[in-house]
């Protein structure tokens, strides 16, 4: 079945900074979808970007599926925006996720 | 105006007991899922319906046996719990038939079930 990679899997950023997270998948695919999964542990959608490029607010997003991969840049990190970040990718019928990015944003 | 709702939030109950875990979405999408999240925070699909029907059954036990009976609503129930059914359960909705192509999912809040 259809892979999903991210990275890192880690990130500890000072309040302020920029990142950028990575997705690479093994297959194409015909849906991808950036999930943000607070604190709390609500799974919260972030885009749903199958190709070009989003922006909303600080986030933006941008896959390039003929090169199965996709990127998730977070500017101005605030505390907010920590928690975990999944891509999923559809792959034979299912909505496949990655391990996820575990991200931690210090004041 | 919650879009994906599970009820309860948290669950924490006997090994052997039984429980059900109930998912509403008021999106008036086709299909609904349940995953399961491990404590590495893996998500994994565990069953799709669409219309009712039964779409995706990953090789989850037979202890496992959802239940959609409209449309809107897909519940999960749970007989003779085990320790490691303890994990967040998500239930998720999309428009369309084809599942997942070319539509966007949504997530219900989770439902965390502790088994002690």
């Amino acid at each position: 079945g259809i892979q999903v990679e991210q990275s890192p899997p880690d990130l500890i950023l000072q309040e302020g900074a920029n990142s950028t997270l990575r997705c690479n998948f093994s297959d194409s695919v015909n849906n991808l979808q950036w999930f943000h999964q607070n604190p709390w542990g609500q799974l919260i959608n972030l885009f749903y970007i199958p190709s070009g490029t989003k922006q909303n607010g600080r986030l933006s997003a941008t896959t390039v599926a003929t090169e199965r991969y996709s990127l998730l840049y977070i500017s101005s990190s605030q505390t907010t925006d920590s928690g975990v970040y999944f891509c999923a990718v559809t792959g034979g019928n299912k909505l496949v996720f990655g391990a996820g990015t575990i991200l931690r944003v210090k004041s | 105006d919650t879009a994906v709702s599970q009820t309860p939030k948290y669950l924490v109950t006997q090994m052997g007991n039984d429980k059900s875990i109930k998912c509403e979405q008021n999106l008036g999408h086709d299909t609904m899922y349940w995953y399961k999240q491990d404590s590495k925070k893996f998500l994994k699909i565990m069953f799709s319906y669409n219309n009712k029907e039964l779409i995706i059954n990953e090789t989850v036990p037979n202890r496992f046996s959802p239940k959609s009976p409209d449309k809107a609503h897909l519940n999960l129930h749970i007989n003779s719990l085990e320790l490691g059914d303890s994990a967040v359960y998500f239930c998720a909705s999309s428009p369309q038939q084809e599942i997942f192509i070319n539509t966007e999912a949504f997530f219900g809040q989770g439902t965390r079930l502790t088994v002690v």
